[in-house]
């Protein structure tokens, strides 16, 4: 059982609904991260939260809108996404820079 | 620009068969490489963390090595439970990124 629990598994959306996905983890880590994972592709970085406050954007499009609450929560807020955003994502958190990223198992996202 | 480069692409192997899975990297100032498993539909799973040439980390059939240019995953006796897409990504430590290699998809046979 994984340390980071991420809802929903599923989520089918159309491109002008608004949803959220949400994360949470009770390790006491510092920073959380979102990242968007492609079949037989890596993990891309999205955003992190350090101490609640946004340290990375990759320049993602702001049709994504990540929310820190607290230390615990991490919410991906959706708007008018397109068909490519259909992806597995995925939240982590890590106690720091150069501890390890600990995984959730991902909200599989289908834009029709 | 940081890389790391994972081979092979991808590797068949019988029950019993040892092998080695192997993560080469050009990262200035490594902080950590780490070691994950990802199953299909799942999140990745952390095995390792290696900090500095020479640290090995075992555990069950899986033991990882790392050197100042290269990081292995050795399998020992490989079940097909074992069987899943192997992550190595390393870490400058200097912020939160990091340089995932592109995977070893690994399948045991019975």
């Amino acid at each position: 059982d994984t340390e980071v629990t991420q809802t929903p598994k599923h989520l089918v959306m159309g491109m002008t609904n608004k949803k959220s996905l949400k994360c949470e983890q009770h390790m006491g880590h510092r920073a959380m991260y979102w990242y968007k994972q492609k079949a037989k592709k890596p993990p891309e970085l999205m955003f992190v939260y350090s101490y609640e406050k946004l340290s990375i954007n990759e320049s993602v499009p702001s049709r994504f809108s990540p929310e820190c609450p607290n230390s615990s929560l991490l919410n991906l807020h959706l708007h008018a996404l397109q068909p490519e955003d259909s992806a597995l994502y995925l939240c982590a958190s890590s106690q720091d820079r150069s501890q390890p990223q600990h995984f959730g198992d991902g909200t599989r996202l289908s834009i029709l | 620009e940081d890389q790391v480069t994972q081979s092979p692409e991808a590797l068949r192997l019988q029950e019993g068969e040892s092998s080695s899975l192997n993560c080469s990297y050009t990262v200035s100032g490594l902080r950590g490489l780490f070691w994950y498993r990802q199953d299909p539909g799942k999140g990745p799973e952390f095995l390792f963390t290696l900090y500095s040439a020479g640290e090995e980390k075992e555990k069950e059939r899986l033991k990882a090595t790392l050197t100042k240019k290269e990081s292995f995953l050795h399998i020992t006796a490989p079940k097909p439970e074992d069987s899943a897409t192997y992550l190595c990504a390393a870490s400058r430590g200097s912020n939160y990124k990091l340089t995932f290699g592109k995977g070893t998809l690994l399948t045991v046979n019975p």
